[in-house]
């Protein structure tokens, strides 16, 4: 199985700041995707990270909010950009190895103020 | 499209009582479903899985059994713990599709 990390594991922003989040996989994935966890609710995904080339984003999410970049097979980033209150979430990596099972990083628990 | 729905929470039960949180999907074809697990303040652990009709998926006492019949992977577990706390996800994909998720279900158990 693969272990992700994540970092930060949390943080506290003021408004109009920007925020990267990175991730980290230990063994290769041929997917690596970013979620958002509103409190209280279930995941959202943002979108599929390609590897050297622009994310998949999902309806509703946008490349100049959430630019992802993911250099190599297991690292990733996600920046949450020009952030408002309504940016805290908890945001989770995720990454999908060759026998289709899908792990989790710890997530990043961002408020926004 | 696909999609899942769970039982509505929050559910609380005693230690050592049987717990069933129920799971239905709506998928074209033969999806793979998942049991996940998020404990308090951590992310989501992949507690049990099953890819086909009438497979089980087992893990720490948990089962969910495949049923295309009645489209349903519910969780049960025969004797819960307090260390069983946790939101429970039911999710479904399908080959390269993504993971869809069910809204999820906070369980508590008080000894």
């Amino acid at each position: 199985s693969a272990v992700i990390s994540q970092k930060p594991s949390r943080d506290i922003c003021q408004r109009g700041t920007s925020l990267t989040i990175q991730c980290q996989v230990d063994s290769q994935v041929t997917m690596m995707f970013w979620y958002r966890q509103q409190p209280g609710q279930s995941l959202t995904l943002i979108a599929t990270a390609n590897q050297g080339s622009e994310a998949t984003y999902e309806s509703g999410f946008v490349i100049d909010k959430f630019p992802i970049s993911r250099p190599n097979l297991t690292f990733s980033t996600l920046t949450v950009s020009n952030m408002s209150p309504e940016d805290s979430s908890i945001y989770l990596c995720s990454g999908k190895d060759r026998a289709d099972e899908q792990y989790f990083g710890p997530g990043t628990r961002l408020t926004v103020t | 499209g696909n999609s899942v729905t769970q039982m509505e929470g929050p559910v609380t039960l005693s230690e050592e009582a049987f717990l069933t949180i129920n799971c239905t999907y709506t998928a074209t074809g033969y999806p793979s479903l998942f049991w996940y697990v998020q404990y308090p303040g951590e992310g989501l652990q992949l507690l049990l899985k099953a890819t086909k009709a009438d497979d089980k998926g087992s893990n720490k006492g948990f089962e969910a059994t495949y049923r295309k019949e009645t489209t349903s992977f519910h969780l049960e577990k025969g004797s819960v713990q307090v260390s069983d706390s946790a939101v429970y996800f039911c999710a479904l994909n399908q080959g390269a599709q993504k993971l869809v998720f069910g809204q999820g279900t906070r369980l508590t158990i008080n000894p």
